[in-house]
């Protein structure tokens, strides 16, 4: 059964660094999502992307953050100058159209900030 | 008001029992209702989604969504040591967006 794969499953940087979290989405899923997991909060939306552009972001996807999908299969999350709020779980979803229905999420990235 | 509340729990109950998951929401420009279940340090994985109002089934489990509550539930019946994880509700305002917004999650423990 296809998945959406994540990497690395776990990154450590410190205060300042950047940090680049890599998905592989389904193969033939168009749409692509970022989301977060604070420790013991909600999932939240960060971004969603379709046709190489932003589709929609929410109100904590600011300057420090940015999207790219520099080939054909992989989708990144990249975030500047971490901060120690940043640590949470990372995720990254896919699915075959907008809108819903079927988002399908991979393992997550755990990132800490130090 | 939060837009989506959903109780954390925990709730623990027995091999076998029916298990009733709930969230309310205030946004009623929510038309897409999915449930997920996320287990320890791993991905949220889609259990079942419903649109507008009515109910839902597959095996175990059975989605019932009321707009004019703005309540949603997740049935499982039989339930077995493994379903034990945390569900979470989520909900999509249409088909022009993407963006989901969850519950909190509640955490469901099925004993033995």
């Amino acid at each position: 059964e296809p998945e959406v794969t994540q990497t690395p499953s776990h990154q450590v940087t410190q205060m300042g660094q950047e940090v680049i979290l890599r998905c592989v989405p389904i193969s033939n899923h168009l749409y692509f999502y970022w989301y977060r997991q604070i420790l013991g909060q909600k999932v939240e939306f960060l971004v969603s992307f379709y046709n190489n552009e932003i589709s929609e972001k929410s109100e904590i996807f600011d300057d420090q953050f940015s999207v790219e999908r520099p080939d054909g299969s992989n989708f990144t999350l990249k975030i500047r100058s971490t901060k120690l709020e940043d640590s949470a779980m990372y995720f990254c979803a896919s699915s075959e159209r907008q809108g819903l229905l079927e988002q399908y999420f991979g393992p997550g990235t755990r990132l800490t900030v130090t | 008001q939060k837009e989506v509340e959903q109780d954390p729990g925990p709730l623990s109950v027995p091999e076998g029992a029916i298990v009733s998951l709930n969230c309310t929401y205030s946004n009623s420009a929510f038309q897409y209702f999915m449930w997920y279940r996320q287990y320890s340090r791993k991905g949220p994985e889609l259990l079942m989604y419903t649109y507008s109002s009515g109910n839902k089934e597959d095996g175990r489990f059975t989605a019932q969504v009321d707009k004019s509550s703005k309540y949603i539930s997740l049935f499982i019946r039989d339930s077995q040591p493994s379903d034990s994880a945390t569900y979470l509700c989520a909900m999509s305002a249409g088909s022009n967006t993407g963006k989901l917004i969850f519950g909190q999650g509640t955490t469901l423990q099925v004993k033995p």
